[in-house]
């Protein structure tokens, strides 16, 4: 079965360099969140797209953007970074909240390392 | 305060021996879903099982089951046969409301399965 696609699967940047993480949902599925999880840290919500447009969000620093395109895919946007940002960032996909039952599936993650 | 509480950092268990690993959660909203999730050291986050608010019976799935008492706010995630495979970060997580995007993890607790 079609899982969640998550690309890169690592990345290295410089502080204050630019990033976009990409995440493409399991097939049908219309709603994209993306979780941070630092070393060693429980995943924390940062911000959630239903039908492409934003429906939740969290602990999204200012310096991060999101967007759901019209393929349902989302990609994340990270500037100015910093090396607090090094940590693993998932993407999650479900079928939206009209099913009621929204049971997350889980990409594999990208890692990012800030240096 | 914390939404999700999971008191046991870290747990050890024989191999083929069952194991309960604890989770409270705190929550106005009378409509909530549960779930468990594993992560073993590769980093990606497996659904386990699910657990609606209004859901009269525990929920099972193979060698998981979830002890789920309302009135103490516990939703304890039970292990019967403990695998090798089964040593991984265990994080319990709640979505509060019908619709709600906001997934909330609990702290994890590292699960060690001994031979």
């Amino acid at each position: 079965a079609a899982g969640v696609i998550q690309s890169p699967r690592h990345l290295i940047k410089e502080k204050r360099e630019t990033a976009t993480l990409k995440c493409y949902p399991i097939p049908r599925h219309d709603t994209v969140y993306w979780y941070q999880q630092g070393p060693g840290q429980d995943p924390q919500f940062l911000i959630s797209f239903y039908e492409k447009m934003q429906s939740d969000k969290g602990s999204i620093p200012d310096r991060f953007s999101a967007q759901q395109f019209s393929d349902y895919h989302s990609e994340l946007n990270m500037s100015s970074l910093e090396l607090g940002d090094s940590a693993l960032y998932f993407c999650a996909s479900s079928l939206g909240p009209m099913t009621g039952f929204n049971e997350q599936y889980f990409g594999p993650g990208t890692r990012l390392t800030v240096t | 305060a914390q939404k999700i509480t999971q008191t046991q950092p870290g747990m050890f268990v024989q191999e083929k021996e069952a194991v309960t690993l604890d989770c409270t959660y705190d929550t106005s909203d009378p409509s909530y879903g549960l779930f468990w999730y594993k992560q073993p050291s590769s980093g990606e986050m497996i659904f386990l099982i699910y657990q609606g608010s209004y859901d009269q019976q525990n929920a099972t799935e193979g060698r998981y089951s979830l002890n789920f008492q309302k009135a103490r706010k516990s939703a304890n995630l039970v292990i019967s046969a403990s695998q090798l495979g089964d040593s991984a970060m265990y994080f319990c997580a709640m979505r509060e409301g019908d619709y709600g995007q906001n997934f909330v993890f609990g702290p994890g607790t590292r699960l060690s399965v001994l031979p």
